[in-house]
């Protein structure tokens, strides 16, 4: 199967932009997709086919993709946005891969 | 709107069968979506266990496809997850979920279950 690499942690300021990275080599041929997780609770979609935001999530948050590396934006970051991400993508046999998670720190 | 609700023993023993259900309401269980598991130990990251299209056919996470089945049962608007010789390895927090996507490489996850503990020890 493949492999997604994201950063263990990412810190920010409220109010400034923040950006974590989905890396793998299988990326420009599949779509990504980014799940926000806070404490307790079960992941919710933020983006998908790399950069499409579902109804309801705010427009703060933005996703791209360039070769094998997806990145997934917050601009103007809130403290509520403190949470893990993670990075998803499937290919054409079936298997699901997530990235290894990245921790978001509002500091 | 749409719920999903797994259920099944908390604590199994190790070399024991780990068996959830999961119970689908506000959505056709048989229209063009995929239905899947996903768990994610104490403190750690998700993986993704395997997926039944609703006409039967599985998909399945390379690293576990020996040990687990995931079946669908349309009448009742469930889904299951067996997962067999278990160690505390599994231990994990095990989700259910809806998949949706045009085709197997635009798959993305727009249901959860709000996820179960289960724990491995004797």
């Amino acid at each position: 199967s493949f492999e997604l690499t994201q950063p263990p942690s990412v810190s920010v300021s409220p109010g400034q932009t923040a950006r974590i990275t989905c890396s793998g080599q299988a990326l420009p041929n599949q779509f990504a997709s980014w799940y926000q997780q806070k404490p307790g609770q079960a992941p919710v979609l933020v983006i998908y086919k790399d950069s499409e935001r579902p109804s309801g999530i705010p427009e703060r948050f933005s996703g791209s993709s360039s070769g094998t590396t997806v990145t997934f934006t917050i601009r103007g970051v809130q403290a509520e946005d403190e949470a893990d991400y993670y990075c998803q993508s499937a290919d054409s046999t079936g298997t699901m891969v997530f990235g290894g998670g990245t921790k978001l720190t509002v500091l | 709107q749409v719920q999903l609700q797994e259920s099944g023993p908390g604590l199994v023993k190790p070399s024991e069968t780990l068996y959830l259900t999961c119970a689908v309401s506000g959505s056709s269980i048989t229209s063009d979506y995929y239905w899947g598991w996903i768990r994610q130990p104490p403190g750690k990251g998700l993986e993704w266990i395997g997926t039944v299209y609703h006409a039967g056919t599985t998909y399945y996470n390379p690293s576990l496809k020996n040990r687990v089945t995931i079946s669908v049962d349309a009448s009742k608007k469930k889904f299951s997850l067996n997962l067999r010789s278990t160690t505390a390895a599994d231990t994990a927090v095990y989700y259910c979920a809806r998949e949706t996507g045009t085709n197997l490489l635009t798959r993305v996850i727009d249901q959860w279950g709000q996820g179960t503990l289960v724990t491995v020890s004797s």
